[in-house]
């Protein structure tokens, strides 16, 4: 099972460059979400969708976009790349059983901006 | 924001030693999880608890949530060089739906 997939893997930006980060889940799971992850500082949410066409910020969410056009696809999208932004991405998709979501996370993305 | 700390922030050990890692928060969660985090994956889930006082295990890994639902132990027994990884507890919210709130992380080396 291909469970949370992310690309690219790793990805070099120069300051002001834009690009998107992709992440596709086959779990038919309502809930995804992207966070970053910087040392010291555990996983902080970015955006988080609840199901096709609804979206919602997090905790970090500036300098980020996110659409949900399909339940599988959750794309992150960096407009014009800051230093800040250099970290390690991850999406994942949610399983809520009871009210508690249960995080499937994919391998993640290294992301550098010069 | 609910901030969630995690202590120690590293601990390196030889295997079959015994260790315990916390997760201290002053805000009420609705449910606590841990994760384990290995180098160039996502993290993945070990247990979720959600009663104050409640105790897991998950064969050498014990995990127990506070009476008061603000704070989290793991205890592993006899670590093995396998059990070498950042470990991440996560608080749950109920009322911002019940999305996670991430600790800081405890990085765990366990020498052979």
């Amino acid at each position: 099972n291909a469970g949370v997939t992310q690309t690219p893997k790793f990805q070099v930006l120069k300051t002001g460059q834009s690009m998107t980060l992709q992440c596709a889940q086959d779990m038919n799971h309502e809930y995804m979400s992207w966070y970053r992850q910087d040392p010291g500082m555990g996983l902080r949410l970015i955006h988080y969708s609840v199901g096709a066409g609804i979206t919602d910020q997090g905790e970090v969410p500036n300098g980020y976009n996110v659409s949900r056009s399909t339940t599988e696809d959750f794309p992150l999208r960096l407009l014009s790349a800051a230093p800040s932004q250099t970290s390690v991405y991850f999406c994942a998709s949610s399983l809520r059983q009871g009210g508690i979501q249960k995080l499937f996370f994919g391998s993640g993305t290294q992301l550098s901006v010069l | 924001t609910q901030l969630l700390e995690q202590s120690p922030q590293f601990l390196s050990i030889q295997e079959g030693e015994n260790l315990t890692v916390y997760c201290n928060s002053s805000s009420v969660f609705s449910s606590l999880q841990w994760y384990r985090q290995e180098p160039g994956e996502g993290p993945v889930l070990l247990v979720t608890v959600v009663t104050g006082g409640e105790v897991k295990k998950l064969k050498r890994l014990t995990f127990q949530f506070g009476d008061a639902r603000k704070d989290s132990s793991l205890h592993i027994t006899a670590a093995q060089t396998g059990d070498t990884g950042l470990y991440l507890c996560a608080g749950g919210d109920s009322k911002s739906r019940n999305m996670l709130t991430f600790g800081g992380g405890t990085r765990l080396m366990v020498k052979p």
